[in-house]
């Protein structure tokens, strides 16, 4: 299984919503990542999770938060976003936290009206 | 100062044609290296070659190929006999202070290639 998957794919909430975002693999990867991806822009990281702990988090507004409750799993939070944080997420893995390549999932596009 | 830098927001390439990506980048560490990623408009990032600082040969995959030149600092990438699901967006990313587990991967502005029949 060589799979990042992500939950869901497509999700519309308005600005005082609560919602999760899920990120899942089986591959035994130890470090796992997440990106926000504006319209034809570049993949920018938010969050690294190295064995389970918070390792980086690039200043990311309190609106996000972040959870990693096993190895496999990783689930970003939202709460009051705004329309500005609409956009596509992916989460990666990678074997080690300086592993060479990261295996990305196919994201999810977020809509905040 | 951009980490990476993609000068063509769009390239076009016939069919079983091959192609050049361009990709330079900056940095002032030794130990680094360099990735090239394929998004489809599905969104996901597909992981297709890695170059690192110390490798003295060009790294290829399957029809991909980086061509490496450390001095000029680019890294650009060729796909050969082009095929139509190439069409997609390509980044060039980089990862410094690879040997002390760095995590942060930057990523250039990409390249749109579309393939022509």
């Amino acid at each position: 299984d060589t799979e990042v998957t992500q939950t869901p794919k497509h999700l519309v909430m308005g600005m005082t919503n609560k919602k999760s975002l899920k990120c899942e693999q089986h591959m035994g990867h130890r470090a796992m990542y997440w990106y926000k991806q504006k319209a034809k822009k570049p993949p920018e990281l938010m969050f690294v999770y190295s064995y389970e702990k918070l390792s980086i988090n690039e200043s990311v507004p309190s609106r996000f938060s972040p959870e990693c409750p096993n190895s496999s799993l990783l689930n970003l939070h939202l709460h009051a976003l705004q329309p500005e944080d609409s956009a596509l997420y992916l989460c990666a893995s990678s074997l080690e936290p300086g592993a060479y390549e990261q295996y990305f999932g196919p994201g999810t596009r977020l809509t905040v009206t | 100062a951009q980490k990476i830098t993609q000068t063509q927001p769009g390239m076009f390439v016939q069919e079983k044609e091959a192609v050049t990506l361009d990709c330079t980048y900056d940095t002032s560490d030794q130990s680094y290296g360099l990735f090239w990623y394929k998004q489809p408009s599905s969104g996901e990032m597909i992981f297709l070659i890695y170059q690192g600082s110390y490798d003295e040969q060009n790294a290829t995959e399957g029809r991909y190929s980086l061509n490496f030149q450390k001095a000029r600092k680019s890294a650009n990438l060729v796909i050969s006999a082009s095929q139509l699901g190439d069409s997609a967006m390509y980044f060039c990313a980089m990862r410094e202070g690879i040997r002390t587990g760095a995590n942060n991967l930057f990523f250039g502005t990409g390249t749109r290639l579309t393939v022509i029949p």
